[in-house]
């Protein structure tokens, strides 16, 4: 089991270029999470999916950050024309479908964005 | 006001102390409560998760949770260098859209000095 998979690892983007962070879930995990970490912050909650299907995205910028979780292949988040604000580190966990209440989510280990 | 409130540290300790790490919280909604560790440059990883109050062990490690202070701890027994970490409480609720979303606390800095 190869755990959640994030790539790229490292991502850089100049202004107003659009970057595309990837992540696959563990096998048989079915729920996608998307998690962002400011420098000295800790993590901050940005959408919630299902295969095929947002559940929550209440931590989402209203403008320029998507989500997608597609029947076929990895879960995308795509932030399109990049502020230097967008700069942090990308964390996607995954979980079972069952949702038991005593399992915490699997991390990957994250995508760090450098927007110049 | 932050919904979880974590001091941030650092901290240091020497090898073989009991470290303890403390949240605070606002929201009576949560009912889950976890403590990830995160090394350098890598994502967090689960350490203890508990329901509601009360207290868990496992190994060195001890989660307590108290409700009705809206405060939760994690103590290390007998710290090891290995433990330098950064640790983040994370908290969220019950039922519906609330499991997709865990709140986290800023992080405490840990360095455990041989």
């Amino acid at each position: 089991n190869a755990g959640v998979m994030q790539n790229p690892r490292h991502l850089v983007r100049r202004r107003g270029q659009e970057a595309r962070l990837r992540c696959s879930p563990m096998k048989g995990h079915s729920h996608v999470y998307w998690y962002r970490q400011l420098p000295e912050e800790g993590l901050k909650f940005m959408v919630y999916l299902q295969k095929e299907n947002i559940i929550d995205e209440s931590g989402m910028p209203k403008e320029r950050f998507s989500a997608e979780f597609p029947k076929e292949g990895p879960s995308i988040l795509r932030i399109q024309q990049v502020v230097r604000g967008d700069s942090a580190a990308y964390f996607c966990a995954s979980s079972p479908p069952q949702l038991h209440v005593n399992y915490g989510y699997t991390f990957g280990s994250g995508t760090r964005l450098t927007v110049v | 006001q932050k919904e979880v409130e974590q001091d941030p540290g650092p901290l240091s300790v020497p090898e073989g102390a009991i470290v303890s790490l403390n949240c605070t919280y606002s929201n009576s909604a949560f009912q889950y409560f976890m403590w990830y560790r995160q090394y350098s440059r890598k994502g967090p990883e689960l350490l203890m998760y508990t329901y509601s109050s009360g207290n868990k062990e496992d190994g060195r490690f001890t989660a307590q949770v108290d409700k009705s202070s809206k405060y939760i701890s994690l103590f290390i027994r007998d710290s090891q260098p290995s433990d330098s970490a950064t640790y983040l409480c994370a908290m969220k609720g019950k039922g519906g859209t609330s499991y997709g979303k865990l709140t986290f606390g800023q992080g405490t800095i840990l360095t455990v000095h041989p």
